[in-house]
């Protein structure tokens, strides 16, 4: 399968943990999305590479949220001191060029206790 | 910054029967993308049908077409002949035109549609 990879699919963690989420995009896209779904809602922007450059970040992410793309291939997002309101799916998506379709994977839960 | 309504959470049709969602967006932009995206029961995202404002003609794809009306920043998504496959989570979503190369989209809070046997 070629398509957007996430890992793990779900996480379970205790409120003060740290926890990493890892994206590997299709194999010759350069830019790479960071989205956060919660119930009930749509998708949220979190932030953006293009290669391994981190070029836009959103509001919604909070200092304890890091995002890493070395070497512009997979890319980690890590989410330091959970709290429950971190508690959603995180979307990876990824493009080719200006105005193309953009592909999402099927996304990391995580559930924060 | 650009907001994105869908007004109707749940929807229903019988299957082979036609269904529109409706959306409707906020803009002070002149040139952005429209899309909608299916998602699927714990499946990944994938992209249905688009739109570029610059363009008149509804797009259509297959069973599926908009009705673009720009002036009233609405874009709705008529489905034809309605499968059982069809039934997923449905957003509707803007993209402004690239900032750093950044096409992040806005997402709405999406329609479950739901296809009755």
């Amino acid at each position: 399968d070629t398509g957007v990879s996430q890992n793990p699919r779900h996480k379970i963690t205790k409120r003060g943990q740290n926890v990493t989420f890892r994206c590997d995009p299709i194999s010759e896209h350069n830019r790479l999305y960071w989205y956060r779904q919660t119930l009930g809602q749509g998708p949220e922007f979190l932030t953006y590479f293009q290669n391994e450059a981190q070029l836009e970040k959103s509001r919604l992410l909070s200092d304890r949220f890091s995002a890493e793309r070395p070497k512009g291939s997979f890319s980690t997002l890590e989410i330091q001191r959970t709290e429950q309101g971190d508690s959603a799916m995180y979307l990876c998506a990824s493009g080719s060029r200006p105005s193309g379709e953009l592909f999402f994977g099927e996304g990391s839960r995580l559930t924060v206790l | 910054a650009q907001t994105v309504t869908q007004s109707q959470p749940e929807m229903s049709v019988q299957e082979a029967e036609t269904v529109t969602l409706s959306c409707t967006y906020d803009t002070s932009e002149s040139d952005y993308y429209l899309f909608w995206y299916k998602q699927p029961p714990s499946r990944q995202m994938i992209l249905v049908i688009r739109q570029e404002a610059y363009k008149q003609q509804n797009a259509t794809e297959n069973r599926f077409s908009v009705n673009f009306q720009k002036a009233a920043k609405s874009f709705s998504l008529k489905i034809s002949d309605s499968q059982l496959g069809d039934a997923a989570m449905y957003f509707c979503a803007y993209r402004s035109p690239s900032n750093f190369g950044n096409e992040k989209l806005t997402f709405g809070t999406g329609t479950r549609l739901t296809i009755i046997p």
